[in-house]
């Protein structure tokens, strides 16, 4: 049973530039949220699709947006890259509905932004 | 605004030696708290969902339980293996978006 699967693994960029972070869920999974966990913090909710639309979203600027395709695979895009945006991005899947349960995390991308 | 507080922030035991992890919570409304498991550079590893008042699980040396403001991270007997950091989140009835925790980093002695 694949679990989730997030690329790439690691990242490094320059301040304004753009990324790309993908997640695909764990089997049978059609619900997926990004996280944005910075070091000795507790992750905090992006934004989740459901749907392939954005069923709801925390406390991110526009910067930050996503995509859901058909197959439950989600892409994380973050323009204009700041020295903040530095964290390990986590992607999370669940069994989605009108109440999603147990989240499960993929290994995370770590991003560096110099 | 939901919260979470978790204590302690890093704990330091003996292998073997017993003790238990807190997460206290306000939520308007628990749809759910997860209990998972953090190593470093890791995404986390999801250990338990407890959803109501009295409800405990368990899952090798680990039992949570949860009353209507705390939940308890219990372990029994721990191994170094079990060294971690330890997270837990609520998420509320009426949103999608669940609240964590700083974490309590565990480290267990051989």
């Amino acid at each position: 049973d694949a679990g989730v699967t997030q690329s790439p693994t690691h990242l490094i960029k320059t301040r304004g530039q753009q990324v790309t972070l993908r997640c695909s869920p764990k089997s049978g999974h059609d619900t997926v949220s990004w996280y944005q966990q910075a070091l000795g913090q507790g992750p905090q909710f992006i934004f989740q699709y459901y749907e392939e639309e954005e069923r709801q979203r925390g406390n991110f600027p526009d910067r930050f947006s996503g995509h859901q395709f058909p197959n439950y695979s989600s892409e994380l895009n973050v323009n204009a890259l700041l020295l903040g945006d530095s964290a390990l991005y986590l992607c999370a899947s669940s069994l989605g509905g009108p109440n999603p349960e147990t989240q499960y995390f993929g290994p995370g991308t770590r991003l560096l932004v110099l | 605004e939901d919260q979470v507080t978790q204590s302690p922030e890093a704990l330091r035991l003996q292998e073997g030696e017993s003790s238990s992890l807190n997460c206290s919570y306000t939520v308007s409304g628990l749809r759910g708290l997860f209990w998972y498991r953090q190593d470093p550079g890791k995404g986390p590893e999801f250990l338990f969902t407890l959803y109501s008042a009295g409800e405990e699980k368990e899952k090798e040396r680990l039992k949570a339980t949860l009353t209507k403001k705390e939940s308890f991270l219990h372990i029994t007997a721990p191994k170094p293996e079990d060294s971690a950091t330890y997270l837990c989140a609520v998420r509320p009835l009426r949103s999608y978006i669940p609240t964590f925790g700083r974490g309590t980093s565990l480290i267990v002695h051989p």
